[in-house]
């Protein structure tokens, strides 16, 4: 069985540039989520894909957006990037719609300057 | 909105010691309340979780107890052992529409 991973571990990028996140779910995992950590918060839900279709959004605006694969694996864009965008970013994957059984990337560190 | 209140922030006991961690909850729909441990410089890690239509969950030396009248669920570690210590999030969802966490308790288990 293939764990959660997530490329790349770290990124530096400009104020305004665009960046694209990528995670691979676990073996057998229909469902990818994304999270915001800044540092000593907890997670902040982006959004969620199930089957490449979003499940749900979270308060995020729409520079903010996914996409999901037909392997099921699940890329994070983020464009016009703000300094506030720095944070770690997290994937996560689940067995079924929803969040049951949700296990997590290692996640990417995004560094905006 | 969902919004998950976590208490106490930081919490430091003496192994062999319990530890209880307390979440809130606003959204009386909320259905699912999973516990994440995050160890500095890694991922989050499912400990454990609950749904709705249970109370009261137990693995080992970690339970979970939901009080879905008040809107509460705590976490409760007992026979606490320092690779007990890490941050711990507790997280309630609705249905599939969103998923929010609590702020996180960082727990020290002095030898």
């Amino acid at each position: 069985e293939t764990g959660v991973t997530q490329s790349p571990t770290h990124l530096i990028k400009t104020r305004g540039q665009q960046v694209t996140l990528r995670c691979s779910s676990q073996s057998g995992h229909n469902t990818v989520s994304w999270y915001q950590q800044a540092l000593g918060q907890g997670p902040q839900f982006i959004f969620q894909y199930y089957r490449e279709e979003e499940n749900g959004r979270g308060n995020f605006p729409p520079r903010f957006s996914g996409l999901q694969f037909p392997n099921y694996s699940s890329e994070l864009n983020v464009n016009a990037l703000e300094l506030d965008d720095s944070a770690l970013y997290l994937c996560a994957s689940s067995p079924g719609r929803g969040w049951y059984e949700q296990y997590f990337g290692p996640g990417t560190r995004l560094t905006v300057t | 909105g969902e919004n998950v209140e976590q208490h106490p922030s930081t919490l430091s006991v003496q192994e062999g010691d319990s530890a209880v961690i307390k979440c809130t909850y606003s959204d009386s729909a909320s259905n699912y309340f999973p516990w994440y441990k995050q160890e500095l410089g890694k991922r989050p890690q499912l400990i454990i979780d609950i749904r709705s239509n249970v109370g009261e969950k137990k693995d080992q030396r970690i339970a979970v107890t939901l009080n879905k009248t008040a809107k509460h669920f705590s976490l409760h570690i007992t026979e606490t052992q320092p690779e007990d210590s890490a941050v711990y999030f507790c997280a309630a969802s609705e249905g599939n529409n969103d998923m929010r966490f609590g702020a996180g308790t960082r727990l020290t288990v002095k030898p």
